[in-house]
């Protein structure tokens, strides 16, 4: 079993939808991570949070370190957010990030 | 612009080859990172940095090598390519402090044929 989850792998929806994008993990955390790729593209960092919830523009990250669950919403979704976005998590005692494998966003117009 | 280079875009290379990619950050960030790619895995870390002049190994270090001679370039080599090495390569950096955020590089395209 990975240590971090994703869920869906995939996710098609029409634009203007509400997203949420799951990480589940196994392990205790100082920090998760939540990362954008686009197709061919770079990978950016969206949010970076060890407790609570985050908001930047549409987007908005949770955590919940108790239940060891982070949500990404996208809220009035768009073509331009489709994308792979990846959960990272940072052990407790470790420097180094543990990758969920992402999950794949399609938004349709 | 600051940030982080990395270079070639993408090569093909045949197995046996010796073949360096390049990192290079603009942003005195102390920690720098390669990982690969694959699909249907995760990011895996191959080499890390926590500052100039150390290095350490990742998840999957085997048949690479890393240098770190300074704050700004951190190369990483294969020194005879293998076709399991076929992967998009991503070299990463932050500030090094706990919870920094990651700043990541374009990619190498590396097919080893």
């Amino acid at each position: 079993k990975n240590e971090v989850e994703q869920s869906p792998q995939n996710l098609t929806a029409q634009e203007g939808e509400f997203i949420t994008i799951n990480c589940s993990y196994s392990v205790g955390i100082s920090a998760l991570h939540w990362l954008q790729q686009h197709p061919g593209g770079g990978i950016v960092s969206l949010f970076m949070l060890s407790s609570g919830k985050k908001k930047h523009g549409r987007l908005i990250a949770t955590i919940n370190i108790q239940e060891k669950h982070s949500s990404l919403h996208i809220t009035a979704s768009h073509p331009r957010d489709s994308a792979v976005y990846i959960c990272a998590v940072r052990p407790f005692g470790n420097e180094k990030l543990t990758f969920g494998t992402g999950t794949r966003l399609t938004i349709i117009p | 612009i600051a940030g982080i280079t990395q270079a070639p875009t993408s090569q093909i290379l045949a197995a046996g080859r010796r073949m360096t990619l390049r990192c290079t950050q603009d942003m005195r960030h102390n920690a720098m990172y390669w990982y690969r790619q694959d699909l249907g895995l995760g990011l895996r870390l191959i080499h890390y940095s926590n500052t100039a002049g150390t290095t350490g190994k990742g998840e999957v270090p085997d048949g690479y090598s890393v240098s770190r001679a300074n704050t700004d370039d951190f190369p990483l080599t294969l020194a005879s390519a293998v076709p399991s090495q076929t992967s998009v390569y991503f070299c990463a950096s932050s500030a090094g402090r706990a919870n920094s955020p990651l700043h990541f590089g374009n990619g190498t395209r590396l097919t080893v044929t």
